[in-house]
């Protein structure tokens, strides 16, 4: 079955930087890739998705690449702000255009974002 | 705007006891989800159900049993509660076709089980 790995666990970074969250999967089939992000104590919401049909996909400070060839995609905050603070998970699935689809997800990154 | 109500937000049971969690959702979604989050492990998911009646094992069924007898509600059960599943339950829902793929999550379960 589909793995999914995820990196780092924790990520402090200053108010605007930059942050990269990355993540590998196994299954070569999988073709959906969401990210959802969880305020403390809040449900899992999602931020932003991408399929395999495309590289890059934006929603203003937020973007997600994918690596089709090595499995691997990434989740990128520019200009962070201390509201980007949560936990962040990565989740990829083969569930085609059915909406159907089992998800997998990563084990999540704790980011910290200080004033 | 889309709900995912869960019966309880904590819950605290003796070991050996039958626990049910509930979930509904408002929204006519046909798959409902179970998930468990614990630290460390993310979210692993326990059960699905694409329509009513209808179920399927996830990634760690074992010690859990679910039931769908209504499309907007989805319930988990521990027939015999164990102390290894204290976590957090996350309930989640979506529709089954379509390009909108997002899942909805509920606001989560925290069970303890003394």
């Amino acid at each position: 079955g589909e793995n999914v790995e995820q990196h780092p666990s924790t990520l402090s970074v200053q108010e605007g930087d930059s942050a990269v969250i990355k993540c590998t999967y196994s299954d070569s089939a999988s073709n959906y890739f969401p990210w959802y992000k969880q305020e403390l104590g809040k449900r899992p919401q999602l931020i932003i998705d991408i399929r395999s049909n495309v590289g890059e996909k934006k929603d203003q400070r937020i973007a997600v690449t994918l690596n089709k060839t090595a499995k691997h995609f990434s989740l990128h905050i520019t200009e962070t702000q201390p509201e980007d603070s949560a936990v962040y998970f990565c989740a990829a699935s083969r569930g085609g255009n059915t909406g159907f689809q089992k998800l997998v997800f990563g084990t999540g990154t704790r980011l910290l974002v200080s004033p | 705007d889309v709900k995912v109500t869960q019966s309880s937000r904590y819950l605290v049971k003796r070991t050996g006891e039958k626990v049910f969690l509930e979930c509904v959702q408002d929204m006519d979604h046909e798959n409902m989800f179970w998930y468990r989050q614990d630290p460390g492990l993310g979210l692993r998911l326990i059960y699905f159900s694409y329509d009513v009646k209808m179920k399927e094992k996830g990634d760690i069924p074992e010690g859990y049993s679910v039931s769908r007898e209504k499309k907007e509600r989805f319930s988990l059960i521990l027939e015999s509660a164990s102390t290894n599943q204290t976590s957090m339950y996350l309930c989640a829902s979506n529709r089954a076709s379509g390009r909108d793929n997002e899942q909805f999550f509920g606001p989560g379960t925290r069970l303890t089980v003394l």
